[in-house]
């Protein structure tokens, strides 16, 4: 069972190219998340999307779009990365149900530079 | 105001001493409680969640939850060195949003 398994791991952009991040998940998981971590920011959202079919922006989705292809990829583009989105990104996904007790099962991270 | 605010630390402990690690959050709405130990270059990983008042034990670790108080601890009780990592506290609110604080590092020294 693999869980949540994010490509690439690490990643050199220059200024103004474009990449997609990849994530799958194959624990039957309706809700997916992209997270952004930096140093003295914690974890912060860019975008989810709660089923197949949704997504909508998170706290921090300027310069980023997504596509959740279905139930178990969603993947994260940058269109023009800029060195504001060095960063390590990390895909998460969750179990949506009545309750409000599952956390999340991240990925392991992709770690972004751009120069 | 943070959603979720956690001492950034470092937090030094001997090793077999309690661990003490507390968060805060400021929706009083928020339902459920979660804690993440994220070692250095590594994902997040769940260890624990708590949604009622009180204590909740497993293994030597034990969450705390305070809900008057809108206050989460995570003990760890006779601290390892492979316990050193950074702890983040999470908190899930209606309308399934999340949020996380910014963590607390901890170093278990032998």
């Amino acid at each position: 069972n693999a869980g949540v398994t994010q490509t690439p791991k690490f990643q050199v952009l220059k200024t103004g190219q474009s990449m997609t991040l990849q994530c799958a998940q194959d624990m039957n998981h309706n809700s997916m998340y992209w997270y952004r971590q930096d140093p003295g920011m914690g974890l912060r959202l860019i975008y989810y999307s709660a089923s197949e079919g949704t997504t909508d922006k998170g706290e921090v989705p300027n310069g980023y779009n997504v596509s959740r292809l279905n139930k178990r990829e969603f993947s994260l583009r940058l269109e023009s990365a800029a060195p504001s989105q060095t960063s390590v990104y990390f895909c998460a996904s969750r179990y949506r149900g009545p309750s409000a007790n599952y956390g999340y099962t991240f990925g392991s991270g992709t770690r972004l530079t751009v120069v | 105001q943070k959603e979720v605010e956690q001492n950034s630390g470092p937090l030094s402990v001997p090793e077999g001493a309690i661990a003490s690690l507390n968060c805060t959050y400021s929706d009083r709405g928020s339902q459920s409680f979660f804690w993440y130990r994220q070692y250095s270059g590594k994902s997040p990983e769940l260890i624990m969640f708590i949604y009622s008042n009180g204590d909740k034990e497993d293994g030597r670790f034990t969450a705390q939850l305070n809900k008057a108080s809108q206050y989460v601890s995570l003990l760890i009780r006779d601290s390892q060195p492979s316990d050193s990592a950074t702890y983040l506290c999470a908190v899930w609110s209606p309308g399934n949003q999340f949020y996380f604080g910014t963590g607390t590092s901890l170093t278990v020294i032998p």
